[in-house]
């Protein structure tokens, strides 16, 4: 079983829509959790954290759920700059290593 | 944030040669990791680079193909050994942010073409 788990997509939405990303991970030791977005043949970066209480941040809102073990990205009124690859990421830092899952490619459409 | 310079950008190579890729950071960092990214795929870790030390290498990843460096806190090499057109893929440096660990950062990727 992977350690983490995306449905790779596509979402094609159209501008100003309500988006949302479901991950779940595997390992129930995991302490750290993010959200990458990575733009086509571009490195991943940072997003958002996920905090266990939730957060924020404009339109973007991420949710952790630890006994069910996923991780949720909320994207409200979508903008074409928001097309891009999203990878959920976890991390066990007693062992320093971060699992990627396989990405969801957002397309946001005119 | 840690800014982090990898060289080369892309490469085409002959199978059978070798290619080095290097990372540079702009700070001091305790972990550096090398990821390949194959086309369409996430991301898969080959190793920890340790300074000082062997690089801790994942399952499925070997030494004499992909060896590594790291001489000091701020850079790293990766060398692609001997390679054939399954090593084409992108290559990546990444290092954690001294100030919030549990936060990666990555260089720019190195795409590389083996024909």
């Amino acid at each position: 079983r992977k350690e983490v788990e995306q449905d790779p997509g596509p979402f094609n939405v159209p501008e100003g829509a309500t988006v949302a990303f479901n991950c779940t991970y595997s390992n129930s030791a995991s302490q750290s959790f993010f959200w990458y977005r990575q733009d086509c043949r571009k490195e991943p970066k940072l997003l958002m954290s996920v905090y266990s209480s939730g957060n924020e941040d404009g339109r973007f809102t991420a949710q952790l759920n630890r006994a069910s073990q996923y991780i949720s990205l909320l994207i409200r009124d979508s903008k074409l700059s928001d097309s891009a690859t999203y990878l959920c990421v976890v991390n066990r830092p007693n062992f320093n290593k971060f699992y990627f899952g396989s990405g969801t490619k957002l397309n946001v459409k005119p | 944030s840690a800014v982090i310079s990898q060289k080369p950008s892309r490469d085409i190579c002959q199978r059978g040669t070798s290619l080095t890729i290097q990372c540079q950071v702009d700070s001091q960092v305790t972990m550096m990791f090398w990821y390949r990214q194959q086309p369409g795929q996430s991301l898969t870790l080959i190793a920890t680079a340790n300074q000082g030390s062997e690089a801790t290498y994942e399952s499925g990843f070997v030494i004499d193909k992909f060896p590594i460096s790291r001489p000091n806190l701020t850079f790293s090499t990766l060398t692609v050994s001997n390679m054939s057109p399954e090593d084409s893929s992108i290559y990546l440096c990444s290092v954690l942010a001294r100030d919030r660990r549990t936060e990666a950062f990555f260089g720019q990727g190195t795409r590389l073409t083996v024909v």
